[in-house]
């Protein structure tokens, strides 16, 4: 099981937009829509923001959004606040037996 | 609310075993559904899927750990134990315990236990 492929940092301005990528095989995320996200801020434990590629935990920000194309899901950050910089990663279940990471993005809210 | 916790030793021995409790409050794993999972993080590095208990007692391993891993659950206690063999510096990590796992996702985590491996 490999993991998954991030870019290892994004930026934004306030109020901007940023999409992170995250990138597996046809037997993760290409044939499953089980991709989940986590923000991790410093020194703290992840805390999952998306799950089945496009779902929101009860009372998280519509400000984050998932999606996947391909072998290719996304998390997208919208109106960015300087609260959201943190690291990101992204998490594959293939089958709902074998779970693989991302390598993790650091944002960067400048 | 749902809580979890994990607790274990801080440093251990190269060679020695590891064993790592999670204790859980808010839920039951015998619950149809439910399950318990082990994450790793080392310092500055990415998070890794070790292994995965549940409701039904069934077991998923990380494929390349899973010849040092072993995962148990008592229900009466509402714990789930793993342990790790052959421990190595490179073991090194901050070890997590999370309710789920088998629909790809993982909340809510616990907060942590931080284990070194050096002799």
């Amino acid at each position: 099981q490999s993991a998954l492929t991030q870019p290892a940092s994004v930026s934004g301005s306030p109020g901007q937009s940023i999409t992170i990528s995250c990138t597996g095989t046809s037997s993760d995320v290409g044939s499953y829509d089980l991709v989940s996200w986590y923000q991790q801020l410093p020194g703290k434990a992840p805390e999952l923001m998306i799950y089945e590629v496009n779902k929101r935990p009860s009372g998280l920000s519509n400000r984050f959004s998932g999606s996947k194309s391909g072998n290719t899901a996304s998390l997208t950050i919208s109106g960015l606040q300087a609260e959201d910089e943190a690291d990101y990663y992204c998490c594959s279940s293939a089958a709902g037996t074998i779970v693989v990471f991302g390598g993790g993005t650091k944002l960067t809210v400048l | 609310q749902v809580t979890l916790r994990e607790s274990g030793p801080a440093l251990v021995k190269p060679t020695q075993t590891l064993t790592l409790t999670c204790t859980f409050s808010g839920f039951s794993l015998s619950t149809s559904g439910m399950c318990v999972s082990w994450i790793r993080q080392p310092p500055g590095k990415a998070l890794e899927w070790l292994a995965r208990i549940d409701w039904d007692d069934d077991k998923y391993y990380n494929t390349s750990l899973k010849t040092r891993l072993t995962i148990s659950q008592d229900t009466s206690k509402n714990q789930v134990v793993l342990t790790m063999t052959n421990m190595d510096p490179v073991d090194t990590a901050t070890y997590y315990c999370a309710r789920g796992g088998n629909l790809g996702w993982f909340d809510p985590w616990g907060q942590g236990t931080l284990v070194t491996v050096s002799s």
